[in-house]
């Protein structure tokens, strides 16, 4: 079968680091994504791995490890606006289509 | 932000009753996917499409059916809504190049 899991709750206070985990276990692999959805919200895109390293887009990071079949994504100096739900997202094909299987998520709670 | 829309945003109806939910993109976007979103289960696809008339079945596609008649519109009808398809639904849009999709604000949907 297809899978990918994270923790589904991680706390942390404001200006801290945080570092959520992602590992995968599915039929193909062609990218490790990750999304961000608050309450209410519709996901909204953060990074895309395609490739073993670390990406860094400002406060966030994505890493990927495709020999350990295993990712994160790391926010650095925490604001109370990262509380969130984060969702890593496989592309298990390498076809146009670009289906992405999603983990169900992690819900950050950022503390003061 | 992709102009992505989806209508209607709520709906409340009755086991056994046709649904129709639309999706409207203006980024003119090949590829676009409805998911529906459940606690504990994160995303999961419902149907996708590759271009005009061109769809094809996701992970949770029974009790579903899609058309796209035109490249901005997917529809995604319930031919006869039962109460386990109660669920917020998304719909995304991707380029044929990118690998962000970009989603839609979400229905959500109750059946009675």
């Amino acid at each position: 079968g297809q899978s990918l899991e994270q923790p589904s709750e991680v706390t942390a206070v404001e200006g801290a680091i945080v570092q959520i985990n992602c590992t995968y276990q599915t039929s193909g692999f062609y990218g490790l994504s990750w999304y961000q959805q608050h309450d209410g919200g519709a996901p909204t895109f953060l990074s895309y791995n395609a490739l073993d390293g670390l990406e860094e887009t400002g406060r966030f990071s994505s890493f990927l490890s495709r020999s350990d079949s295993y990712g994160y994504l790391l926010l650095q100096e925490l604001q109370m606006k990262d509380s969130a739900s984060y969702f890593c997202a496989v592309r298990d094909d390498g076809g146009s289509q670009g289906n992405l299987i999603f983990g169900k998520g992690t819900k950050l709670s950022v503390k003061p | 932000d992709a102009g992505i829309t989806q209508s209607p945003r709520h709906k409340v109806t009755e086991t056994g009753t046709p649904v129709t939910l639309r999706c409207h993109q203006t980024e003119n976007h090949r590829y676009m996917y409805w998911y529906r979103q459940d606690p504990g289960h994160g995303l999961r696809l419902i149907h996708y499409s590759y271009g005009v008339k061109d769809t094809d079945k996701g992970e949770v596609s029974d009790g579903y059916s899609v058309s796209r008649s035109k490249t901005e519109d997917f529809l995604l009808t319930l031919e006869s809504a039962t109460s386990s398809q109660t669920s917020v639904y998304f719909c995304a849009s991707r380029d044929r190049v990118s690998n962000e999709q970009f989603f839609g604000p979400g229905t959500r949907l109750t059946v009675l």
